[in-house]
This record gives C-alpha cells, structure tokens and sequence, in this order.
C-alpha cells in the first residue's frame, strides 16, 4: 500500500528555535509538495521538490531520493509559522499531467512567543 | 491572476439535502482536482476532471458523489442526500496543461466547509 508518514504529529516550541519535520514515503515519487494550512483557513503550497533541496526565505526543504526521506526545516521560527504542515506526494506511476496527490496526516506546530 | 476560487466557503445543510460546491480553477489551467479532510483526518484525492471530462474518480463514494468540469462555468462537486459523515472541508486544487511533458505544482483553493446538522 502507498503510503505517506509524518514525524511529529504535533510539535510546541519556544520562538527561535530551529524545527524540523519529517516526511517519509513508501515507494518511488516523482514530485513532493509541503504544504502549509492555518486552523480554518487554506492551504498554501510551500514547495514542490522531486531531488536535492530547495529554500525560500527562512523555509528550507529536502529530500533523499533513495532513503524515500523529506525534511521541512523552519530557521529562526515565529509565532506566525504556527500551523499544520502536510506532506504530499506524488507517486511514480502518475502519468504526467496527473498531478494527484497523496497527503501525510500533517505536523501540528505551535510557536511559543 | 486570481487563485483558485471555491465558493461557498462555508456551507450548512440538513441531513437529505443536496450541496453543490464550485470551484473555478486558476486562469489558465485546465485541470481540477477535488480533495476531501473529513474533520482530524488527512486530506484524500476524489477526483480530477479536466474540462468535460472525469479522468480519475477512484476516490470518490461510489453513491451520492458527482463532480463535473463542464466546458465553460465552474467545476462542481455534488453531494446529493446529505449526511452527518459528509461534514468535512473540501478542497479543490488545478494546474495547468503541459500537453504531458512535465510535472506541476498544484494549486489550492480556501475550500469549501460543509456542515450536515
């Protein structure tokens, strides 16, 4: 069965410190999304990843294509990234256009000021 | 450029009603995806349509459940005879046509919040 894990479930911290989230995948992809949603609100892409890494402002993302591994990194973090993270995949066998996508439960993050 | 547009943003019916959510994908793209998040529960695929036609519908109920892209207009996602279970966040993404030379990113809606009561 494909499927999509994500560590942790819920994750509290002080502002600041460095966060890490972490997404792992049963078989071969061919893209891999992190997403962001407010309580109540949308979702909001992140980044689409399908090697190597990827950064956006204090966001960092990577992947390992071969130990089935992505990582969301929060640098510096901020109140105002509190939120759910999910990680989404794509898995290889999608022809392309199909951009179908199977989630992760989602990390729960809470930023303490 | 406006996002993917999704309306009603909440939607409250009685149980045995019909709902009828509307999504107008990003300008440009030709491709719609549905996405359910049943309340503390992961977001799952329903179903992607491109315009006129249903292309995967593997995810969807195999009763009460429809969706269409018709050639012009919104898609549409119709959940006929309403229960309690149906009372969840839908979400609706598109992306472009690449005439199946590459792969994406896909873009989101603020979703639909059906209540059953």
């Amino acid at each position: 069965k494909n499927e999509v894990e994500q560590s942790p479930q819920n994750l509290t911290a002080q502002e600041g410190e460095f966060i890490t989230i972490n997404c792992s995948y049963s078989v071969g992809i061919s893209a891999l999304h992190w997403l962001q949603q407010h309580p109540g609100g949308g979702i909001v892409s992140l980044f689409m990843l399908s090697s190597g890494k990827k950064k956006h402002g204090r966001l960092i993302a990577t992947i390992n294509i071969q130990e089935k591994h992505s990582s969301l990194h929060i640098t510096a973090s901020h109140p105002r990234d509190s939120a759910v993270y999910i990680c989404a995949v794509r898995w290889g066998t999608a022809n392309f256009g199909n951009e179908k996508l199977t989630f992760g439960t989602g990390t729960r993050l809470t930023i303490i000021p | 450029n406006a996002g993917v547009m999704q309306n009603p943003r909440h939607l409250v019916r009685r149980r045995g009603q019909e709902a009828r959510l509307r999504c107008s994908p990003m300008k440009g793209h030709s491709h719609v995806y549905w996405y359910r998040q049943l309340p503390e529960e992961g977001l799952k695929f329903m179903v992607y349509l491109q315009k006129e036609n249903i292309i995967d519908e593997s995810g969807m109920p195999k009763e009460r459940f429809s969706a269409e892209f018709p050639k012009e207009g919104p898609s549409i996602l119709r959940i006929q005879q309403v229960v309690r279970g149906d009372s969840a966040a839908y979400f609706c993404a598109s992306s472009p046509e690449t005439g199946g030379r590459e792969y994406t990113e896909a873009f989101f809606g603020q979703g639909t919040r059906l209540t059953v009561v």
